[in-house]
């Protein structure tokens, strides 16, 4: 457990679903990160949060929408998902300037849109 | 801009050395660090190093910093098979606004 807890850990959905993600931390951070890991492809940036306010969006598309209703929650709520969203989606948190410190991440949640 | 670029696949036996390397092309970045990332598992910080400093050695872990070329690397010594990962190297980017820039990661495999 490193900290960050994401759930669930496995998620299936077929196009019309509507889910969510969520991410907690009590590490005390200011900042949570959601990210896209598809296979054979970076790291992809979604959302920045600092203190509640979404500080960046990077480009992604309103199927995807983040909720964050206090420093220690995030969430990612899914829906008419397409199967190429299909990824491992993990949540980070740090404290406003990373530091020696850097990004604490969750296990992730993997995805499969059917 | 930024960016950070990783060669993208390592194998080495167990019991050698792995040399993974990373090059980055913010000069102001304050810390560079190094994450593993397990099968199935989330990205787990596994050394970082100042930049102000040439090296950190930490166990079996050794991290160099050329910040001369902007070239950090990651040795690990006496390998073993519970090594293989994927390795990312981070770098912190100018002011220290709290947003890491990853490369796409090495994928180290260590053979018995």
């Amino acid at each position: 457990e490193t900290g960050v807890t994401q759930t669930p850990r496995h998620l299936v959905m077929g196009m019309t679903n509507k889910k969510s993600l969520k991410c907690e931390q009590h590490l005390g951070h200011n900042a949570m990160y959601w990210y896209k890991q598809s296979a054979k492809k970076p790291l992809e940036l979604m959302f920045v949060y600092n203190f509640k306010e979404q500080t960046e969006n990077n480009s992604v598309p309103s199927r995807f929408s983040p909720e964050c209703p206090n420093s220690s929650h995030l969430f990612l709520h899914l829906h008419t998902l397409q199967p190429e969203d299909s990824a491992l989606y993990l949540c980070a948190s740090s404290q406003e300037g990373v530091g020696n410190y850097g990004y604490t991440f969750g296990s992730g949640t993997r995805l499969t849109v059917v | 801009g930024e960016d950070v670029e990783q060669s993208l696949f390592l194998s080495v036996r167990e019991g050698d050395s792995s040399v993974i390397n990373c090059t980055y092309t913010d000069s102001s970045s304050t810390y560079l660090y190094w994450y593993k990332q397990e099968p199935g598992a989330g990205l787990q910080l596994l050394t970082y190093i100042f930049s102000n400093m040439d090296m950190k050695q930490d166990q079996r872990l050794t991290v160099l910093l050329n910040k001369k070329d902007k070239h950090l690397s990651l040795r690990i010594a006496d390998t073993q098979t519970g090594d293989s990962a994927i390795y990312f190297c981070a770098e912190s980017g100018s002011g220290n606004t709290g947003k890491l820039i990853f490369g796409q990661g090495t994928t180290l495999q260590v053979k018995p």
